[in-house]
């Protein structure tokens, strides 16, 4: 059965400090892997995802992670958080085959202005 | 943009009564799902549905839930007898296809409370 982990469950930074969430897997297969954002009241939105190429990825809103397969590890980064980036970020998971995520605990990113 | 909506927002019920959650998915979607998330903990996936039959679901997803597309629009999830512990946002959501490079698109959720 495929996990994920979120190491960090609270983060607070202050406007312009780099980000990095961090976010490892487990899986013995080919995985498809994504990081969602909630914004406070809203709906669990797509910010970037990794099916296969390059394992840099960019994502919406000056987001990106990289997928390290050696690690299982497929980290968010942002180099300049602002204000409206205050939300919570949940990596996600699924096999190749079928269509079942597996999310990881989220992490609660509070920008402070 | 298309976007998969969910009623209600909130419902409040009593332990023991049976909940509708209803979801509208994207028009040319054809595998529908829904998740929960209890107060606190992960996002868990409950079921997958394909072509009117369920295709994937979890240990969660026991006899007192079921699933249904009663029209070419709406997919329902039915909780026949609440529990205090059913207490939980439930999302839905929906993917054009399956596999590879499936994306699912979530709803804004459903919050059920059982008192």
């Amino acid at each position: 059965a495929q996990s994920v982990s979120q190491h960090n469950h609270h983060v607070i930074l202050s406007e312009a400090a780099s980000l990095e969430l961090g976010c490892n897997y487990s899986y013995g297969g080919t995985v498809n892997l994504f990081w969602y954002v909630q914004y406070p009241g809203q709906h669990l939105q797509l910010l970037l995802k990794y099916f296969s190429g390059d394992p840099l990825v960019k994502g919406i809103k000056g987001f990106e992670a990289e997928f390290i397969k050696s690690k299982f590890s497929f980290n968010l980064r942002k180099p300049s958080v602002q204000w409206s980036d205050t939300a919570e970020y949940f990596c996600a998971v699924k096999n190749n085959a079928g269509n079942m995520l597996t999310f990881g605990g989220g992490t609660r990113l509070m920008v402070k202005p | 943009e298309p976007e998969v909506t969910q009623t209600p927002s909130h419902q409040v019920t009593q332990m023991g009564q049976e909940v509708i959650l209803r979801c509208v998915p994207i028009s040319n979607h054809l595998y529908f799902y829904w998740y929960r998330q209890i107060l606190g903990q992960k996002v868990e996936f409950l079921v997958s549905f394909y072509n009117n039959e369920i295709s994937e679901k979890s240990e969660i997803f026991d006899d007192q839930f079921s699933v249904e597309r009663p029209d070419g629009s709406n997919f329902t999830l039915k909780i026949r007898s609440t529990k205090l512990e059913d207490s939980a946002m439930y999302f839905c959501a929906s993917s054009e296809k399956t596999g590879g490079t499936g994306e699912l698109f979530f709803g804004e959720g459903s919050r059920l409370t059982v008192l």
